[in-house]
């Protein structure tokens, strides 16, 4: 089964407009941290947001928030004031805890957004 | 600019060639990690070192030889490669190889081109 699914092949936004990408998760570890990067065209894979499970408040670093809904096991990244350079594939990934869980990080197959002048 | 620094950024080689991929890194982690991507496929795990021994390999071929000096250096040595071997492989650090908030951050990948 996969733990982490991220339906959205494709999206695409308009200049200066906010996006979500979907990001649902699947663990019975209670301790995990979960990830988005960004990966442009040229190839590096780059961090941008982390959100414990322990967490209380949904993390934030700039335009970029998570919208952590623990219950749901969701953990969606929106992207506010979108910019032309945001176009790229990004990718959400989770790393267990050390009660049993696998400490490897597993990555989604990724959302490809293109955001459009 | 990235903390952690690949070598070559592309590669092209042939099936009987020996050439390797180097990663560095400037953060002072101590875990280090070989990932592969390949066209329409999920990121793949491929090696996990920490502390600079291999704690991970997820059945890799053994036409693909890891080696990791100190916690700094990571290389990936290549030997008699196919075709489906071409990918971008993506290097990676992390302070730690276990615990759940431990970032993991990548390099710029190797795009690598077998022919």
């Amino acid at each position: 089964a996969q733990k982490i699914t991220q339906t959205q092949p494709g999206m695409f936004v308009q200049e200066k407009e906010a996006v979500t990408l979907d990001c649902t998760y699947d663990t019975s570890d209670p301790s995990y941290g979960l990830f988005w990067y960004k990966q442009p065209s040229s190839g590096e894979m780059i961090f941008l947001i982390y959100q414990g499970s322990y967490d209380q408040q949904n993390a934030t670093e700039g335009r970029y928030s998570l919208n952590f809904q623990k219950a749901r096991k969701s953990a969606n990244l929106v992207i506010s004031a979108s910019q032309l350079g945001d176009s790229a594939m990004y990718f959400c990934a989770m790393r267990e805890g050390a009660s049993g869980g696998s400490y490897i990080p597993t990555f989604g197959r990724g959302t490809s957004l293109i955001v459009h002048p | 600019e990235t903390g952690v620094t690949q070598t070559p950024r592309h590669l092209v080689m042939g099936m009987t060639n020996k050439k390797s991929l180097k990663c560095e890194q400037h953060l002072g982690h101590n875990a280090m990690y070989w990932y592969k991507q390949s066209a329409k496929k999920p990121l793949e795990l491929m090696f996990v070192y920490s502390l600079e021994e291999r704690v991970e390999n997820n059945s890799v071929p053994s036409r693909f030889s890891p080696e990791c000096p100190n916690s700094s250096h990571l290389f990936l040595h290549l030997h008699t490669l196919q075709p489906e071997d071409s990918a971008l492989y993506l290097c990676a650090s992390s302070q730690g190889s276990t615990g759940s908030g431990n970032t993991i951050y990548f390099g710029e990948g190797s795009w690598l081109t077998v022919v």
